[in-house]
């Protein structure tokens, strides 16, 4: 049973770059949802994707924006990176909702900013 | 603001032990609670999940929730040193589709040998 996959492991940027990360969600899947980790800090909700559409987003600026798939996989876009971008970027999939309500992280994505 | 509290911790108890976690949350409509484990460096692991007031036991874990309270818990029994980790306690926002979970800090627990 394949779990929740990301891509890539680490990234390093500069200030002022883009970044795109990916994400495949576990097998029997169709909803991502995608979170921002500070060091120290539990995972912030940033948006969630179900049926190609954000259904839900948290309180981050403009310059984070997603994409969901036809396959389910999803991307998270982040433009003008501000060195407080720096965290751990985490997707979590799960069923439609409705159908249950755990969610289930994948390995994450570590983002320098410099 | 929709909150959700956790004692940041180190916890630290003794191999075999009881260890006991604690989490309060604001949303008095919540519905749907969560315990992750996460390891220094690695994305969290969803250990536990209840939805109704009582306990839920898994195996060594036993979830507990207190809706009148706003109170949910974690116990783990016969701590083991591969439990060390940051435990977090999260919530689902009510009226969510499926969350926008709401996560508390963490707290982080030593089981020493």
């Amino acid at each position: 049973d394949a779990g929740v996959t990301q891509s890539p492991t680490h990234l390093i940027k500069t200030r002022g770059q883009q970044v795109t990360l990916r994400c495949s969600p576990k097998s029997g899947h169709d909803t991502v949802s995608w979170y921002q980790q500070a060091l120290g800090q539990g995972p912030q909700f940033i948006f969630q994707y179900y049926e190609e559409e954000e259904r839900q987003r948290g309180n981050f600026p403009d310059r984070f924006s997603g994409h969901q798939f036809p396959n389910y996989s999803s991307e998270l876009n982040v433009n003008a990176l501000l060195l407080g971008d720096s965290a751990l970027y985490l997707c979590a999939s799960s069923r439609k909702p409705g159908q249950s309500y755990e969610q289930y992280f994948g390995p994450g994505t570590r983002l320098t900013v410099t | 603001q929709k909150e959700v509290e956790q004692n940041s911790g180190p916890l630290s108890v003794p191999e075999g032990a009881i260890a006991s976690l604690n989490c309060t949350y604001s949303d008095r409509g919540s519905q749907s609670f969560f315990w992750y484990r996460q390891y220094s460096g690695k994305s969290p692991e969803l250990i536990m999940f209840i939805y109704s007031n009582g306990d839920k036991e898994d195996g060594r874990f036993t979830a507990q929730l207190n809706k009148a309270s706003q109170y949910v818990s974690l116990l783990i029994r016969d701590s083991q040193p591969s439990d060390s980790a940051t435990y977090l306690c999260a919530v689902m926002v009510r009226g969510g589709s499926q969350g926008n979970l709401i996560f508390g800090k963490g707290t982080k627990l030593s089981v020493k040998p």
